[in-house]
């Protein structure tokens, strides 16, 4: 089976940093993906990683380590408009996408 | 500007009835999906194409069906609708290339159906 794990809610401050951990079980892996989504919006594409290590793409970082089947969202410096949900999700044979359940962020002020 | 748009936004049916949700890009990808987001479960896919002609089973295909007769659209038709079927339907595209291609979906803003 192929699944993804994250956790389902994570609160932090406004100005804080947070970090989204995804942990993933698939037949195939060709890179981890993350996206947000805010409610009522579509899912829009934040971030790649097809190999080990820190991707880096202004306030948010992504990081994947294969060995582990494991890989985070950091975001920095929280913002209100943060406020969203969070999904992992692997690239899996081909081009085919499966996604995590998602994880809701709350920042507060 | 390359986008893609879905129809209807918003639809209410009857349990049995069929349902064709539309999906049309101009982005001229190759790979088109559709997928439902109910919460807790995330998004889930239904069915996807890479290219004209060619359409493939996702996780959760029973009851949906696709065909793909031009490269722009992917229509999701629910053959006898069940209130099971009553989610949010995201359809995205996505460009056929090898090497690092990051595989980026580009989603449209969604069909919220509900099955009465």
């Amino acid at each position: 089976g192929q699944s993804l794990e994250q956790p389902s809610e994570v609160t932090a401050v406004e100005g804080a940093i947070v970090q989204i951990n995804c942990t993933y079980q698939t037949s195939g892996f060709y890179g981890l993906s993350w996206y947000q989504q805010h409610d009522g919006g579509a899912p829009t594409f934040l971030s790649y990683n097809a190999l080990d290590g820190l991707e880096e793409t202004g306030r948010f970082s992504s990081f994947l380590s294969r060995s582990d089947s494991y890989g985070y969202l950091l975001l920095q410096e929280l913002q209100m408009k943060d406020s969203a949900s969070y999904f992992c999700a692997v690239r899996a044979g081909g081009f085919k996408t499966i996604f995590g359940a998602g994880t809701r962020l709350f920042v507060k002020a | 500007d390359a986008e893609i748009t879905q129809s209807p936004r918003h639809k209410i049916t009857e349990t049995g009835r069929q349902v064709t949700l539309a999906c049309h890009q101009t982005w001229n990808h190759n790979n088109m999906f559709w997928y439902r987001q109910d919460l807790g479960h995330g998004l889930r896919l239904i069915h996807y194409s890479y290219g004209v002609q060619d359409t493939n089973k996702g996780e959760v295909s029973d009851g949906y069906s696709v065909s793909r007769s031009n490269t722009e659209d992917l229509p999701l038709t629910l053959e006898s609708a069940a209130s099971s079927q009553t989610s949010v339907y995201f359809c995205a595209s996505s460009e056929l290339a090898g090497g690092t291609n990051t595989g980026e979906l580009f989603f449209g803003e969604g069909s919220r159906l509900t099955v009465l």
